[in-house]
């Protein structure tokens, strides 16, 4: 059975560090991979998905950047965090031809 | 792009009750269509997904109903109980695209 991992569960950081956070999915090949903004009072926006490794797609502009460094591996980060970051990001995988998205456990980002 | 508009994004109602979400939709290329549900503090759970060659779906305690024409989809739960209380969000995409276009979501309160 597929499981999908996002590290790490919650992060608390200060205006202008760095960030990364990771998601994985294990038990599906070549998934088409997908980054997720959520903020607080609920409005999901899609920021970025990647069909295969090594390629990534922008669909917004968030001062965010997105690798696809392996298969099953997908990496959201900044080098200079906004206040306006904070909220909650979600990992979500999907195979060629579903369509239909399966969302990981998530990440909750503070930005103090 | 894609325009979601969902409503009501508040909802109470008794336990037994029904409730209905509807979505509508701009973009007549939108082909694939998901209901997903989010409760406190969690991660999204799809609850049903909506292709355009169906126009009804039943899952356990509620009906997807699909109306092309007038480019509206709705989540009808058809008797709410306490554990149904959550955020509910519909999504739409179009065929070939990946890029999801979710609904601002409803929190639907059911009282015991």
């Amino acid at each position: 059975a597929q499981t999908i991992h996002q590290w790490p569960v919650a992060e608390i950081k200060a205006v202008g560090s760095p960030l990364s956070l990771g998601c994985t999915i294990k038990g599906k090949s070549s998934p088409n991979l997908y980054w997720y903004w959520q903020a607080t009072g609920g409005t999901l926006q899609q920021l970025f998905y990647s069909i295969t490794v090594g390629q990534v797609e922008s669909v917004v502009q968030l001062n965010l950047s997105a690798s696809r460094p392996k298969d099953d591996q997908f990496i959201l980060s900044t080098e200079k965090l906004l206040l306006s970051h904070s909220g909650f990001y979600l990992c979500a995988w999907s195979l060629a031809r579903t369509y239909e998205q399966y969302f990981g456990p998530g990440t909750r980002l503070t930005v103090l | 792009g894609e325009q979601v508009e969902q409503r009501p994004p508040h909802l109470s109602v008794r336990e037994g009750d029904s409730a209905v979400i509807t979505c509508t939709y701009t973009d007549p290329n939108s082909y694939y269509f998901f209901w997903y549900k989010q409760e406190p503090g969690a991660s999204l759970q799809l609850l049903m997904k909506v292709f355009s060659s169906t126009e009804i779906n039943e899952g356990q305690g509620f009906t997807v109903l699909l109306n092309k024409k007038d480019k509206r989809l709705s989540l009808n739960l058809t008797a709410a109980h306490p554990g149904d209380s959550a955020a509910y969000f519909c999504a739409v995409s179009a065929a070939g695209y990946q890029n999801f276009y979710f609904g601002k979501g409803t929190s639907l309160t059911v009282i015991p």
